[in-house]
């Protein structure tokens, strides 16, 4: 049972146009949320994250949105760089329950920013 | 801030030897320590959990005696491979979360092991 879901594998976008990646999740207990970058052969890099009480967070060309109704978190990178290309990681996390800080990821989008 | 390592990078090694992964947190204390493996195109799956001083919590599927993890201090948590196979050829990646404050809520994630049995 897949509990995050990055059902693109990929994305391809222009430099300096917005890439946005997304993430659906089923466990309601979810309560906080991440972005991380991940180059090939390396870990990941923690980039943003999002906790259920908020709906936005926003951090330089990084922003994350969090629709908790839908259960659907989007990361928003505006203006696309070439080094941004990478595969992206969403993870999921119940901080307030039986807290082990356990975090579940989804399968990776693979972000390619074209010149 | 919040560097961890990992030692070694990269490790070949005959079938049916033991490999040991150390994960280091370099600027803060981490309480707790996460391993997971990546197969080639695909997520992070947790294998272990684990907290200073008590034993690993296992992730269903993931055999105990086979992947022995101790996290003896507040900066160092290994992971041993017992017996390798080469189905155990993987990528190992380490994490780790603060004690409190500024490093607590995020993990933090070392460089990872590529680990090749043959």
């Amino acid at each position: 049972d897949q509990q995050v879901k990055q059902n693109s594998p990929s994305l391809s976008v222009q430099e300096g146009r917005i890439s946005i990646l997304n993430c659906d999740y089923t466990n309601s207990m979810f309560d906080y949320f991440l972005w991380y970058k991940k180059y090939p052969a390396e870990g990941p890099t923690f980039l943003i994250s999002i906790s259920s009480i908020k709906d936005k967070n926003e951090d330089g060309r990084f922003t994350v949105f969090l629709n908790k109704s839908a259960k659907h978190l989007s990361l928003h990178i505006v203006p696309s760089q070439p080094g941004d290309s990478a595969v992206y990681f969403c993870a999921a996390s119940a901080l307030g329950s039986s807290n082990t800080g356990k975090l579940i990821f989804g399968q990776g989008t693979t972000l390619q920013v074209k010149p | 801030g919040a560097v961890v390592s990992q030692h070694p990078s990269w490790v070949i090694c005959k079938s049916g030897t033991s490999v040991k992964i150390e994960c280091r947190s370099l600027d803060f204390q981490a309480t707790t320590m996460f391993w997971y493996r990546q197969f080639p195109k695909q997520s992070l799956m947790l294998m272990a959990t684990s907290n200073e001083g008590s034993k690993a919590t296992y992730e269903q599927g993931v055999e105990k005696d086979k992947f022995l993890i101790n996290h003896a201090s507040l900066t160092l948590s290994t992971l041993t491979v017992t017996s390798a196979h080469p189905e155990d050829s993987s990528f190992y990646i380490c994490s780790a979360r603060g004690l409190a404050g500024r490093y607590s809520d995020t993990q933090y994630f070392g460089p990872g092991t590529r680990l090749t049995v043959l």
